[in-house]
């Protein structure tokens, strides 16, 4: 089992509507919770992090994390096409092995 | 303000041909990490530096090597490139402190070809 698992997608939305991005993971230890954004060949810059259970809120992005689940999830409201994009989950612990585990990252198309 | 750079962007090289892939940060982090991302794949660290202090993955092929001479450049060797090794290839650079959300700042990758 990988220790994190994301929906490879690809997601097709029209302009305007809600989106859901999800992942799970299997280790408890995991700490704190990242989202990376990658455009077609660059390199992916951080969305958003946050270490504790509930929801984060970052202008039209809101990340939201259930330890008890092992399940995070990015929503982006008023999806815009500059938002189509791969979107990668990456978790992480404070102590121990400090490398971030990447999910596989979920292609997002958002139409015009 | 280009904080972590890569060089080359595109880099092609023949079966076998030693190649070095380069990364240059302006941000003064600890710790530069590179990983080898393949299409529609998460990337996957290869190994990383926390200071000097060299960090292999445990199971980074003996073909890929690095060298970190001062705290600003990190380099990526691969022995002898095969076909399986064309991919791109992101350096990423963070703070490395303890008891904190390690952000992970990347580059924009290189993309190495194998003929």
């Amino acid at each position: 089992q990988k220790e994190v698992e994301q929906d490879p997608g690809p997601l097709s939305v029209p302009e305007g509507a809600i989106v859901s991005l999800n992942c799970t993971y299997s280790n408890s230890a995991f700490q704190y919770f990242m989202w990376y954004r990658q455009y077609s060949r660059k390199g992916p810059e951080l969305l958003m992090y946050t270490y504790s259970s509930g929801n984060k809120e970052d202008g039209r992005f809101t990340a939201q994390v259930d330890k008890s689940s092992k399940y995070i999830s990015l929503f982006i409201r008023d999806s815009q096409p500059s938002d189509s994009a791969t979107y990668l989950c990456a978790i992480g612990r404070f102590t121990g092995r400090r490398a971030l585990t990447f999910g596989s990252g979920t292609r997002l198309q958002v139409q015009p | 303000d280009a904080m972590v750079i890569q060089n080359p962007r595109y880099q092609v090289t023949q079966f076998g041909k030693p190649v070095t892939l380069s990364c240059s940060q302006t941000l003064n982090h600890n710790v530069m990490y590179w990983y080898q991302q393949k299409s529609s794949q998460a990337p996957k660290l290869l190994f990383h530096y926390y200071d000097k202090d060299f960090n292999n993955e445990a199971d980074t092929p003996d073909n890929f090597q690095s060298r970190r001479p001062n705290t600003s450049f990190c380099f990526l060797d691969i022995r002898s490139p095969g076909l399986g090794d064309a991919a791109m290839y992101l350096c990423a650079t963070s703070r490395g402190r303890a008891s904190s959300t390690d952000t992970q700042y990347f580059g924009p990758g290189t993309r190495l070809t194998v003929l």
